[in-house]
Protein backbone atom coordinates (compact mmCIF):
# COMPACT_ATOMS: atom_id res chain seq x y z
CA UNK A 1 0.00 0.00 0.00
CA UNK A 2 0.96 3.27 -0.86
CA UNK A 3 2.67 5.18 2.42
CA UNK A 4 4.37 8.77 3.02
CA UNK A 5 6.48 8.62 5.97
CA UNK A 6 8.08 12.03 6.90
CA UNK A 7 10.60 12.90 9.19
CA UNK A 8 9.90 14.30 13.13
CA UNK A 9 8.96 17.33 14.26
CA UNK A 10 11.84 20.42 14.27
CA UNK A 11 12.42 23.69 16.47
CA UNK A 12 14.46 26.21 14.73
CA UNK A 13 15.49 29.71 15.68
CA UNK A 14 14.51 32.70 13.24
CA UNK A 15 16.86 32.73 10.37
CA UNK A 16 17.90 28.73 10.13
CA UNK A 17 17.11 26.43 7.89
CA UNK A 18 14.68 23.08 8.23
CA UNK A 19 14.81 19.85 5.78
CA UNK A 20 12.07 18.24 5.73
CA UNK A 21 12.01 14.52 4.28
CA UNK A 22 9.38 12.09 2.87
CA UNK A 23 10.26 8.63 2.27
CA UNK A 24 7.58 6.81 -0.42
CA UNK A 25 6.87 3.12 -0.14
CA UNK A 26 4.39 0.88 -2.27
CA UNK A 27 4.97 2.70 -5.16
CA UNK A 28 7.45 4.00 -7.53
CA UNK A 29 8.76 7.79 -6.29
CA UNK A 30 9.88 8.58 -10.08
CA UNK A 31 6.00 7.62 -11.54
CA UNK A 32 4.77 10.58 -9.70
CA UNK A 33 4.76 14.03 -8.79
CA UNK A 34 5.23 15.03 -4.94
CA UNK A 35 3.60 18.17 -3.81
CA UNK A 36 4.55 20.11 -0.39
CA UNK A 37 1.91 22.12 1.40
CA UNK A 38 1.77 23.76 4.74
CA UNK A 39 -0.70 24.60 7.25
CA UNK A 40 -0.61 27.05 9.51
CA UNK A 41 -2.06 26.51 13.10
CA UNK A 42 -6.08 26.94 12.90
CA UNK A 43 -5.32 27.90 9.01
CA UNK A 44 -5.91 26.33 5.71
CA UNK A 45 -3.94 24.87 3.37
CA UNK A 46 -1.12 26.29 1.99
CA UNK A 47 0.70 24.82 -1.33
CA UNK A 48 4.18 25.41 -1.64
CA UNK A 49 5.06 23.62 -4.81
CA UNK A 50 5.67 20.42 -6.52
CA UNK A 51 8.53 18.04 -7.90
CA UNK A 52 8.88 15.76 -9.99
CA UNK A 53 10.98 13.31 -8.98
CA UNK A 54 11.85 11.76 -12.45
CA UNK A 55 13.54 14.94 -13.95
CA UNK A 56 14.14 16.84 -10.85
CA UNK A 57 12.01 19.68 -12.47
CA UNK A 58 10.50 22.15 -9.82
CA UNK A 59 7.67 24.41 -9.54
CA UNK A 60 7.67 26.56 -6.52
CA UNK A 61 4.66 29.08 -5.59
CA UNK A 62 5.57 32.24 -5.74
CA UNK A 63 5.33 33.40 -2.42
CA UNK A 64 8.07 30.77 -1.54
CA UNK A 65 10.42 31.43 -4.52
CA UNK A 66 14.26 31.56 -3.03
CA UNK A 67 13.25 30.10 0.05
CA UNK A 68 12.23 26.79 -0.91
CA UNK A 69 13.97 24.00 -2.16
CA UNK A 70 12.53 20.63 -3.13
CA UNK A 71 15.23 18.16 -3.98
CA UNK A 72 14.76 13.83 -4.22
CA UNK A 73 17.23 10.99 -3.36
CA UNK A 74 15.66 8.23 -5.89
CA UNK A 75 17.76 5.57 -4.35
CA UNK A 76 15.92 5.46 -1.40
CA UNK A 77 12.51 6.62 -2.55
CA UNK A 78 12.80 9.95 -0.30
CA UNK A 79 11.27 13.67 -1.53
CA UNK A 80 13.02 16.46 0.59
CA UNK A 81 11.72 19.97 1.27
CA UNK A 82 14.49 22.50 2.70
CA UNK A 83 13.41 26.03 3.53
CA UNK A 84 15.38 28.95 4.64
CA UNK A 85 15.37 32.37 6.44
CA UNK A 86 12.76 31.02 8.82
CA UNK A 87 10.48 33.42 10.36
CA UNK A 88 8.06 32.73 13.20
CA UNK A 89 4.94 32.48 10.60
CA UNK A 90 6.31 29.87 9.10
CA UNK A 91 5.35 27.98 12.02
CA UNK A 92 3.07 25.02 10.48
CA UNK A 93 2.65 21.20 9.54
CA UNK A 94 4.10 20.84 6.63
CA UNK A 95 2.91 18.02 4.41
CA UNK A 96 3.94 15.98 1.82
CA UNK A 97 1.36 14.74 -1.16
CA UNK A 98 1.97 12.43 -3.82
CA UNK A 99 0.36 13.79 -7.19
CA UNK A 100 -2.65 11.72 -8.45
CA UNK A 101 -2.77 10.73 -12.00
CA UNK A 102 -3.77 14.38 -13.21
CA UNK A 103 -0.71 15.53 -11.57
CA UNK A 104 -2.09 18.67 -9.59
CA UNK A 105 -4.55 16.56 -7.11
CA UNK A 106 -3.09 14.81 -3.85
CA UNK A 107 -4.16 11.21 -3.56
CA UNK A 108 -1.87 10.19 -0.90
CA UNK A 109 -0.23 12.34 2.20
CA UNK A 110 2.24 11.89 4.90
CA UNK A 111 1.55 12.17 8.17
CA UNK A 112 2.64 15.82 8.22
CA UNK A 113 5.68 17.51 10.23
CA UNK A 114 4.97 19.66 12.56
CA UNK A 115 8.01 22.74 12.09
CA UNK A 116 8.32 25.27 14.93
CA UNK A 117 10.13 28.59 14.62
CA UNK A 118 10.79 30.27 17.87
CA UNK A 119 13.58 32.29 19.26
CA UNK B 1 -3.70 35.15 -8.75
CA UNK B 2 -6.66 32.81 -8.90
CA UNK B 3 -9.40 32.74 -5.54
CA UNK B 4 -11.50 29.89 -4.58
CA UNK B 5 -14.35 30.91 -2.01
CA UNK B 6 -15.79 28.75 0.67
CA UNK B 7 -18.54 29.36 3.04
CA UNK B 8 -16.42 29.51 6.46
CA UNK B 9 -18.99 27.20 7.89
CA UNK B 10 -21.87 24.72 7.14
CA UNK B 11 -24.15 23.03 9.49
CA UNK B 12 -26.25 20.17 8.94
CA UNK B 13 -28.47 17.31 11.04
CA UNK B 14 -27.59 13.85 10.64
CA UNK B 15 -28.94 11.66 7.63
CA UNK B 16 -29.50 15.05 5.97
CA UNK B 17 -27.41 16.19 2.59
CA UNK B 18 -24.68 19.09 2.67
CA UNK B 19 -23.76 21.00 0.30
CA UNK B 20 -20.26 22.64 0.66
CA UNK B 21 -19.36 25.13 -2.61
CA UNK B 22 -16.43 26.66 -3.99
CA UNK B 23 -16.68 29.99 -6.05
CA UNK B 24 -14.18 30.60 -8.55
CA UNK B 25 -14.46 32.79 -11.83
CA UNK B 26 -15.31 30.28 -14.30
CA UNK B 27 -14.55 27.24 -11.82
CA UNK B 28 -16.42 25.01 -14.51
CA UNK B 29 -13.84 25.35 -17.02
CA UNK B 30 -11.23 24.15 -14.09
CA UNK B 31 -10.81 20.48 -12.55
CA UNK B 32 -11.62 20.75 -8.69
CA UNK B 33 -10.45 18.03 -6.08
CA UNK B 34 -12.07 18.11 -2.58
CA UNK B 35 -10.39 16.99 0.12
CA UNK B 36 -11.74 16.33 3.64
CA UNK B 37 -9.70 16.68 6.79
CA UNK B 38 -10.29 16.32 10.13
CA UNK B 39 -8.57 17.44 13.90
CA UNK B 40 -5.45 16.30 13.97
CA UNK B 41 -5.45 14.30 10.59
CA UNK B 42 -3.76 14.87 7.13
CA UNK B 43 -6.42 15.61 4.51
CA UNK B 44 -7.63 12.66 2.39
CA UNK B 45 -8.70 13.29 -1.06
CA UNK B 46 -12.72 12.90 -1.35
CA UNK B 47 -13.56 14.04 -4.66
CA UNK B 48 -11.43 14.15 -7.61
CA UNK B 49 -11.72 15.83 -11.22
CA UNK B 50 -15.08 17.57 -10.29
CA UNK B 51 -16.97 13.93 -9.57
CA UNK B 52 -14.69 11.23 -9.53
CA UNK B 53 -14.46 9.52 -6.17
CA UNK B 54 -11.12 7.74 -5.07
CA UNK B 55 -11.85 4.03 -3.83
CA UNK B 56 -12.27 3.40 -0.58
CA UNK B 57 -14.91 6.95 -0.52
CA UNK B 58 -17.86 6.48 -0.02
CA UNK B 59 -20.83 7.10 -2.65
CA UNK B 60 -22.55 9.58 -0.14
CA UNK B 61 -19.62 12.02 -1.39
CA UNK B 62 -20.21 13.45 -5.04
CA UNK B 63 -19.33 16.51 -6.94
CA UNK B 64 -20.29 18.77 -9.87
CA UNK B 65 -19.47 21.87 -11.30
CA UNK B 66 -20.31 24.52 -13.39
CA UNK B 67 -20.15 28.17 -14.07
CA UNK B 68 -18.42 29.87 -11.36
CA UNK B 69 -19.55 26.99 -8.49
CA UNK B 70 -18.29 23.65 -7.90
CA UNK B 71 -20.19 21.85 -5.24
CA UNK B 72 -19.28 18.52 -3.14
CA UNK B 73 -22.27 17.36 -1.98
CA UNK B 74 -22.52 14.76 0.82
CA UNK B 75 -25.79 12.88 1.21
CA UNK B 76 -27.30 11.00 4.82
CA UNK B 77 -24.72 13.08 6.55
CA UNK B 78 -22.99 11.24 9.24
CA UNK B 79 -21.46 12.28 12.34
CA UNK B 80 -18.36 11.22 11.24
CA UNK B 81 -18.43 13.17 8.93
CA UNK B 82 -17.88 16.33 10.79
CA UNK B 83 -14.51 17.80 9.51
CA UNK B 84 -12.79 20.63 7.76
CA UNK B 85 -13.26 20.52 3.44
CA UNK B 86 -11.10 22.38 1.00
CA UNK B 87 -11.59 22.37 -2.55
CA UNK B 88 -8.35 22.83 -4.67
CA UNK B 89 -7.65 23.66 -8.39
CA UNK B 90 -4.30 23.93 -10.79
CA UNK B 91 -4.25 27.80 -11.62
CA UNK B 92 -2.76 27.30 -15.33
CA UNK B 93 -1.61 30.79 -15.80
CA UNK B 94 0.85 30.14 -13.69
CA UNK B 95 0.86 26.45 -13.09
CA UNK B 96 0.23 26.91 -8.76
CA UNK B 97 -2.27 24.47 -7.21
CA UNK B 98 -4.70 27.11 -5.49
CA UNK B 99 -6.91 25.72 -1.88
CA UNK B 100 -9.94 27.64 -0.93
CA UNK B 101 -9.54 29.05 2.24
CA UNK B 102 -11.75 25.59 4.01
CA UNK B 103 -15.37 24.98 5.33
CA UNK B 104 -15.73 23.39 8.57
CA UNK B 105 -18.64 21.37 8.59
CA UNK B 106 -20.55 20.31 11.66
CA UNK B 107 -23.22 17.83 12.10
CA UNK B 108 -26.23 18.94 14.66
Amino acid sequence: QVQLVQSGAEVKKPGASVKVSCKASGYTLTGYYMHWVRQAPGQGLEWMGRINPNSGDTNYAQKFQGRVTMTRDTSISTAYMELSRLRSDDTAVYYCARGGGGGWESDYWGQGTLVTVSS
Amino acid sequence: SYVLTQPPSVSVAPGQTARITCGGNNIGSKSVHWYQQKPGQAPVLVVYEDSGRPSGIPERFSGSNSGNTATLTINRVEAGDEADYYCQVWDSSNDHVVFGGGTKLTVL
